[in-house]
């Protein structure tokens, strides 16, 4: 069975850009979510997708926004990047709620 | 919220010897945890999960314990092999949807 598939892996933008990343989840997830790794923070959870819809938010301002599509893969934007959104950004996908969590290899993400 | 530790930042063991990786949490709901080890260059990997209705959950050469008392969380690996070097994060969900709340993560290192 296919993992969480993520691309690109590695992406150098300047800043004022945006940015889309996009997430296949594994076969059969329909809940999909996006975390921002960098070594200050930590892994900090952005959003959460089900079935189309958003379900849960974390603590980032609105330039960070996703969608899900009806085959469960999902994308994230980043608009009007500023240096500080430099990070590994991780896709996560689980069956449901309370159910494992299995990631993906991350987009590495620099800021110019 | 939740807040969720790692009591230290590394650990060294011999190859062959136990680990045990401990991790502290701050929300008394918190219902599920999850244990995850990170390669370099890769995304977070699940090892096993509990649910607070259990307090203890083997897997191969992995053992979770939970003491829902004192919130707190151990990962043991029985016979440390080299390939288990990586960085360690537990991680916590509270609530509804699926957001975990992630440690800081600590690095075992196996000495040969």
């Amino acid at each position: 069975k296919a993992g969480v598939t993520q691309t690109p892996r590695y992406l150098i933008k300047t800043r004022g850009q945006q940015v889309t990343l996009s997430c296949s989840p594994i076969s059969g997830h329909r809940s999909v979510s996006w975390y921002q790794q960098t070594p200050g923070q930590g892994l900090q959870f952005l959003f959460e997708y089900f079935s189309e819809t958003q379900r849960n938010k974390g603590n980032f301002p609105g330039r960070f926004s996703g969608r899900q599509f009806s085959n469960s893969r999902s994308e994230m934007n980043v608009s009007t990047l500023e240096l500080g959104d430099s990070a590994l950004y991780l896709c996560a996908s689980s069956l449901g709620q309370n159910q494992p969590q299995h990631f993906g290899d991350g987009t590495r993400l620099s800021i110019l | 919220g939740e807040s969720v530790g790692l009591h230290l930042p590394t650990l060294s063991v011999q190859e062959g010897d136990n680990s045990i990786i401990n991790c502290a949490y701050s929300n008394s709901a918190s219902d599920y945890f999850i244990w995850y080890k990170q390669e370099s260059g890769k995304g977070p990997q699940f090892i096993i999960d509990i649910r607070s209705n259990m307090d203890k959950r083997q897997g191969q050469r992995v053992t979770v314990l939970l003491n829902k008392t004192v919130k707190h969380l151990s990962l043991q690996i029985a016979a440390t092999q080299p390939g288990d070097s990586a960085v360690y994060f537990c991680a916590a969900l509270t609530g509804g949807g699926n957001k975990l709340t992630f440690g800081t993560g600590t690095q075992l290192k196996v000495e040969l």
